[in-house]
């Protein structure tokens, strides 16, 4: 059971706008935290798409953005398009455990 | 350009220990820190702990606590990770990533390196 919460998976069609969720407690994304989205396609390392809620490394194309309100944060992917086919992850920290904490991550599968 | 490139795959006995390496280039290791994650076959991101390449100071996952710790040598600016008391389920890929500190998101992952534990 993850700390996170993320739906197991998601799926679009391409051109299509799909949102990932991530639900998180007072101890993490409520307590003022930031959250992290990572991308990771098969047999891959993950590779950073947002950090610090809603910014982007240079690279990650302007079709993802991601936003923090309370004890959840979501990641939004616009025009959709095959190669986005991957695992999604949240990433927090908790301050209760003192440590770490990913979201049980999030299948995107492109119709 | 930043890298972080790992040791390579490993098979243990359980109970046997492994250690890890990570080595950095493209930026000063000590302004930074490791993060190590891992990821079980099929499975979601774990995360392991952090160690400051600074000062060495260390946030392990408390269900790691007393199994695992993690090192860095700044004379190679390479850092390690020692799993004990291996069993089958820590049968992972082990990645290693750099971070600011320890809330802050892994900005360069390593290729990762997987450990099979296995009688």
């Amino acid at each position: 059971q993850s700390v996170l919460t993320q739906p197991p998976s998601v799926s679009g069609a391409p051109g299509q706008r799909v949102t990932i969720s991530c639900t998180g407690s007072s101890s993490n994304i409520g307590a003022g935290y930031d959250v992290h989205w990572y991308q990771q396609l098969p047999g891959t390392a993950p590779k950073l798409l947002i950090y610090g809620n809603s910014n982007r490394p240079s690279g990650v194309p302007d079709r993802f953005s991601g936003s923090k309100s309370g004890t959840s944060a979501s990641l939004a992917i616009t025009g959709l398009q095959a190669e986005d086919e991957a695992d999604y992850y949240c990433q927090s920290y908790d301050s209760s455990l003192s440590e770490g904490v990913f979201g049980g991550g999030t299948k995107l599968t492109v119709l | 350009q930043v890298q972080l490139v790992q040791s390579g795959a490993e098979v243990k006995k359980p109970g046997a220990s492994v250690k890890v390496s990570c080595k950095a280039s493209g930026y000063t290791f000590t302004s930074y820190g490791i993060s190590w994650v891992r990821q079980a076959p099929g499975q979601g991101l774990e995360w392991m702990g952090w160690i400051s390449a600074y000062n060495g100071n260390t946030n392990y996952a408390q269900k790691l606590q007393g199994r695992v710790t993690m090192t860095t040598d700044t004379s190679t600016s390479t850092a390690y990770m020692e799993l004990r008391s291996l069993r089958s389920d820590d049968t992972a890929v082990y990645y290693c990533a750099r971070v600011r500190t320890v809330t802050t998101s892994l900005g360069y992952w390593g290729q990762g390196t997987l450990v099979t534990v296995s009688s």
